[in-house]
């Protein structure tokens, strides 16, 4: 059974304090691992995906990593407005759908 | 383009009655899946259509709950009787592939609902 744990639960920076979120998994043939931001009242938007370990893609101040066990996404600088809730999910050939983390919690305060 | 849509966005019924969730994918898009998101445990895969047919629906809690897609702009979810443990919220999402969730999903903003 896939496993994705992400830590940590709820992260406070202010604005402009860079800082990371790690997401963990634990898949059989990990086919992609997705990053989706939701907000609160809304559902989930996709921000990346990453298919093999090295691979990283930016967005604005947003960079994800991915290793074999972990994924990291680091914010650079970040302002009020990315203050959100970060899903990570990962897609396994065994078990051919989607399976979330239970999110980290980011409050940018200004 | 007017996004993942999905009605009623709060319901509130009591235990035992009939529950109907609906959507609108995206136009276009050959997939449709719907999930359940709670703080216990999370966002959770129900059960997603390729092209109008059930693909898997391994996510499906009970018999309680059913899911349809008469055509490929709409799509209902089910719950009767409902129970005070599926109060959730349920979101449905699309795709422009049908690949079973492996590329980029559309996600709705969710029903909300409360079963007392």
């Amino acid at each position: 059974e896939d496993q994705v744990t992400q830590s940590p639960e709820a992260l406070r920076l202010q604005e402009g304090e860079s800082s990371s979120l790690n997401c963990s998994y634990t898949v059989s043939g990990l086919r992609g691992l997705f990053w989706y931001r939701q907000d609160p009242g809304k559902g989930p938007e996709f921000l990346f995906t990453l298919y093999s370990a090295g691979e990283e893609k930016e967005k604005e101040r947003l960079k994800a990593t991915l290793t074999k066990k972990e994924s990291f996404l680091h914010i650079t600088a970040p302002k009020p407005e990315d203050s959100a809730t970060y899903l990570c999910a990962v897609f396994s050939g065994s078990a051919r759908q989607l399976t979330f983390g239970s999110g980290t919690q980011l409050t940018v305060l200004p | 383009d007017a996004g993942v849509i999905q009605s009623p966005r709060h319901e509130v019924t009591e235990m035992g009655q009939e529950v109907t969730l609906r959507c609108k994918p995206i136009s276009g898009h050959n997939s449709l899946f719907w999930y359940r998101q709670t703080m216990m445990r999370g966002l959770e895969l129900l059960i997603y259509f390729n092209n109008n047919v059930p693909i898997d629906d391994s996510g499906m809690p009970e018999d309680r709950f059913s899911a349809k897609m008469p055509n490929a702009s709409f799509s209902t979810l089910k719950i009767q009787p409902s129970e005070p443990r599926d109060s959730a919220v349920y979101f449905c999402a699309s795709s422009p592939h049908t690949s079973g969730g492996y590329n980029e999903q559309f996600f709705g903003p969710g029903t909300r609902l409360t079963v007392l």
